[in-house]
Formats: structure tokens, C-alpha cells, sequence
């Protein structure tokens, strides 16, 4: 079963509204999550690093106010696109790495397609 | 900046057939990681390799590291129609568990 849930899988949203995807680690705690973007029939873009208690560090180019992320606990990491716009359409996929004998093991979400019309 | 380049782009193969997806990255790094995606989907983990010189093999595929050259390469032997999707590999630029992934290789094997 997944470890990394996401939430919703599925959004359609109306241009300008700000819609929030939900990241959980199922079973283990995180202290960082990490937010990429995938364009179709392209590769995943790293977003932003979400940090547990502290703000997230977002990559160059990347909006902070535009993608808001909390991380509101050790199993939770929320990412918010604010004012939407069509251009903001993509397939969002949160990642967590995991701990003890997985500490090298990334596990990803399900990954939430996002729709701006 | 960091590159990651995964060749060939595309691939279409006949079942049976062997061949080879190569990923080279700019920077030093002792995690590459393979994963699979399948259309609409999110990233299937394949391997992790975690040193130089490391090998794994899981069924029809198998994966290599060579940190010296900056190269890990992703073998397919006697690929059959199941292994059509797109492959990607991704470097753990700092050891901070943040991705940085290859241009992705799409991957048809043809009957």
C-alpha cells in the first residue's frame, strides 16, 4: 500500500480561486517533504523543500507567494497554488524519504492533477 | 547548475530484444535513483544505487553506477511489451533527499 498519500487526485478549479493539495506519510514521520511539478510529457521539477516547523526553501524560479507550503506536522505537508491560472495546470507529486531501514528509500505520492479553467 | 541527461529520449524496441538507457549527471553525487512511470501516474521506485560501482538487478532490468564518470546506465535484457513506460533517473544533488531527475527516456516495446 502507499506510504505517501495526496490529496485530492483530481482537482478542477476556476482561474483566479487558490485550491490546497494534501501530502500524508502513512506510518512514518517526516521532518521534510519535497513538491515537484510535472508539465505533460515532461520530467519533475523540484518545487520547493517543505520543512516540518519552519518555512519551506523553494528552487529558483519557484513563486513562494504563488505556492504556499505548511508543513503542519511530521506527517503532513500542505501545498496551496494561490490565484490560480491555466497556465498552473500540471500534475503536482509530493515526495518523503523514509526512516530507519528506508532511510534511503524516497517514497512519492500518488501525485494530484491539477486543471485551471 | 545541475544537468541531468538521459539518452535516448525515445525508445522503441522489439520484444526480445536487449538495450540500454544511459544517464549522465553534471555534479558529484553518490545516490542515483531509478524510477518508472506509468502513463497518468505517479514514480514507481526502481533502485537506488548508493555507491560506486553498484549494481542491481530486478527481473529484466539492471542498473549500474559509476561515480567517477558521472554515469549510471539502466540495462533491459529480452524486453517484453510490460516494459513500456517511461524511465527516469534522478540524482541526489546534496544528500538532502531533494531529486533531481533525468529528461526521462519512453520506453515502447513493440510485439
Amino acid at each position: 500500500g502507499a506510504v505517501v498519500s495526496q490529496h485530492p487526485s483530481r482537482v478542477i478549479c476556476k482561474s483566479g480561486t487558490s485550491v490546497k493539495i494534501e501530502c500524508r506519510s502513512l506510518d512514518f514521520q517526516a521532518t521534510t517533504m519535497f513538491w515537484y511539478r510535472q508539465f505533460p510529457k515532461q520530467s519533475l521539477m523540484l518545487m520547493a523543500t517543505s520543512n516540518e516547523g519552519s518555512k519551506a526553501t523553494y528552487e529558483q524560479g519557484v513563486e513562494k507567494d504563488k505556492f504556499l507550503i505548511n508543513h503542519a506536522s511530521l506527517t503532513l505537508s500542505t501545498l496551496t497554488v494561490t490565484s490560480a491560472h491555466p497556465e498552473d495546470s500540471s500534475f503536482y507529486i509530493c515526495s518523503a524519504p523514509g526512516t530507519g531501514n528506508a532511510g534511503n528509500t524516497i517514497y512519492f505520492g500518488e501525485g494530484s492533477w491539477l486543471t485551471v479553467v | 547548475e545541475l544537468k541531468v541527461e538521459q539518452n535516448p529520449l525515445f525508445l522503441s524496441m522489439q520484444e526480445g530484444k536487449n538495450y540500454t538507457i544511459y544517464c549522465n549527471y553534471s555534479t558529484t553525487s553518490d545516490r542515483l535513483y531509478w524510477y518508472r512511470q506509468d502513463p497518468g501516474k505517479s514514480l514507481e521506485s526502481l533502485f537506488v544505487l548508493l555507491s560506486n560501482g553498484a549494481v542491481k538487478q530486478e527481473g529484466r532490468l539492471m542498473a549500474s553506477l559509476d561515480t567517477k564518470a558521472r554515469l549510471s546506465t539502466l540495462h533491459i535484457t529480452a524486453a517484453v511489451h510490460d516494459l513500456s513506460a517511461t524511465y527516469f533517473c534522478a540524482v541526489d544533488k546534496t544528500g538532502a533527499n531533494n531529486l533531481f531527475f533525468g529528461t526521462g527516456t519512453r520506453l515502447t516495446v513493440i510485439p
